[in-house]
């Protein structure tokens, strides 16, 4: 029972190169999140999907694009990566239910990834 | 929007004692989930606790109980007989009910365990 996985697991960059974390759930969640974790600032939403098919920006969006090939997989790609884009970043997914029967809320992570942009 | 603040930069405890960790938050929604995660060394997210707003019992979970203020928008986490495997980051977390549920974090409390 894998969960949550994500790839690669540590990353290193020079600054303008391209990336793509890749992030992959068997638990036929529909909904799919990235985070980034930074020290001292918690996680912070960058992405996510709420099903097959739909992206929506999250609290720090700039510099990132996402793609939900299907209902497993949520990828994020870093274009043109710059240092402050070094960070640990978390995939994520959830399975929520409409009311009155609402989903537990419980996010389901990965183990992260850490990336350094040189 | 909703707003996690947990005061605590860094907290400590000695093995065996008890420890509360401090989270307030801000939203104008009566209908809610609140969350702790505890994240180890090992990086990994870890589901602590977890409190529905309509309930008005603190959630329980073996050592780990929650004193959930509504009225204060307080949502504290409190570790009784306090272990070295307790050592880690705590997040307290905001979800919304209905929708996608994006969760909304706190900057995180660093908990260390003294022996």
């Amino acid at each position: 029972n894998a969960g949550v996985t994500q790839t690669p697991k540590f990353q290193v960059l020079k600054t303008g190169q391209s990336m793509t974390l890749q992030c992959a759930q068997d638990m036929n969640h529909n909904s799919m999140y990235w985070y980034r974790q930074d020290p001292g600032m918690g996680l912070r939403l960058i992405y996510y999907s709420a099903s097959e098919g739909t992206t929506d920006k999250g609290e720090v969006p700039n510099g990132y694009n996402v793609s939900r090939l299907n209902k497993r997989e949520f990828s994020l790609r870093l274009e043109s990566a710059a240092p402050s884009q070094t960070s640990v970043y978390f995939c994520a997914s959830l399975n929520p239910r409409t009311r009155p029967t609402s989903s537990t809320g419980e996010l389901f992570f990965g183990e992260g990834s850490r990336l350094t942009v040189l | 929007a909703q707003t996690v603040t947990q005061s605590q930069p860094e907290m400590s405890v000695q093995e065996a004692e008890t420890v509360t960790l401090s989270c307030t938050y801000d939203t104008s929604e009566s209908d809610y989930y609140l969350f702790w995660y505890k994240q180890p060394p090992s990086r990994q997210m870890i589901l602590v606790i977890r409190q529905e707003a309509y309930k008005q019992q603190n959630a329980t979970e073996n050592r780990f109980s929650v004193n959930f203020q509504k009225a204060a928008k307080s949502f504290s986490l409190k570790i009784s007989d306090s272990q070295l495997g307790d050592a880690a980051m705590y997040f307290c977390a905001y979800s919304y009910v209905f929708g996608n549920e994006k969760l909304t974090f706190g900057t995180g409390t660093r908990l260390t365990i003294i022996p």
